[in-house]
């Protein structure tokens, strides 16, 4: 089941904070969050595993919550270069190895300045 | 360190032919995942190989096929190209037992 992923667009200032949020219908066991930016190809940002700790990769951060089977992104202070696509994927599986991803449908982030 | 590199970069094919995509992986990666993205979409998984041998297989049809060579490196082909077929595709590697997967530039095919 692909996962669902909120809000579907969001356009900030510069500076400004946003959360991204990623639920799915089936239990998780990991999250894989990437950033797409028009035309090119997805960057790998961070991976949740279950029973792992949150993450973080500078300004940008993420939590996995289990009980709820949802995973968010923290944008801190968002900067002109964090615009783009940002898609979760979650594990085929039922480990937290490479398995093939369900992707949800991205959020658009637009930052202005 | 090379990524993930594909070719061709892009491609126009005609309904009902054949086309093969190209990958080759990370340095010291060995599991080549492809994926279909179209347009305004996530991508969607289509197969995994490693060892050679198809790992994992999404919800498409026998039309894909694939391929890993010794060296890691991997083909896709789709058959009987159909309009639906138009789309970004992606090549991710990863190193098996490691849940990272770093994804190539892609291959965007038109089918016409």
């Amino acid at each position: 089941q692909q996962p669902v992923q909120s809000p579907q667009a969001v356009i900030l200032r510069e500076g400004e904070d946003a959360v991204i949020n990623c639920s799915s219908s089936k239990a998780l066991y990991s999250v894989h969050w990437y950033r797409q930016k028009h035309g090119e190809a997805p960057v790998f940002l961070m991976i949740l595993l279950k029973g792992g700790e949150q993450k973080g990769h500078e300004k940008i951060s993420a939590s996995f919550n289990e009980k709820k089977q949802q995973s968010s992104l923290y944008l801190t202070a968002s900067q002109l270069s964090y615009s783009g696509t940002y898609f979760c994927g979650i594990n085929r599986g039922s480990g937290g190895g490479a398995d093939g991803l369900t992707f949800g449908k991205g959020t658009h982030l637009i930052i202005q300045p | 360190d090379a990524g993930v590199t594909q070719s061709p970069t892009h491609l126009i094919k005609t309904r009902g032919q054949q086309v093969t995509l190209r990958c080759s992986p990370k340095s010291g990666h060995d599991t080549v995942s492809w994926y279909q993205q179209a347009l305004g979409q996530g991508p969607q998984f289509i197969f995994q190989y490693y060892e050679e041998e198809e790992r994992q297989r999404g919800n498409f049809p026998d039309r894909f096929s694939g391929h890993q060579f010794p060296n890691y490196s991997s083909e896709l082909n789709v058959n009987a190209l159909l309009l639906g077929d138009s789309a970004l595709y992606l090549c991710a590697s990863s190193l098996a037992g490691s849940s990272e997967q770093y994804f190539g530039p892609g291959t965007r095919l038109t089918v016409t």
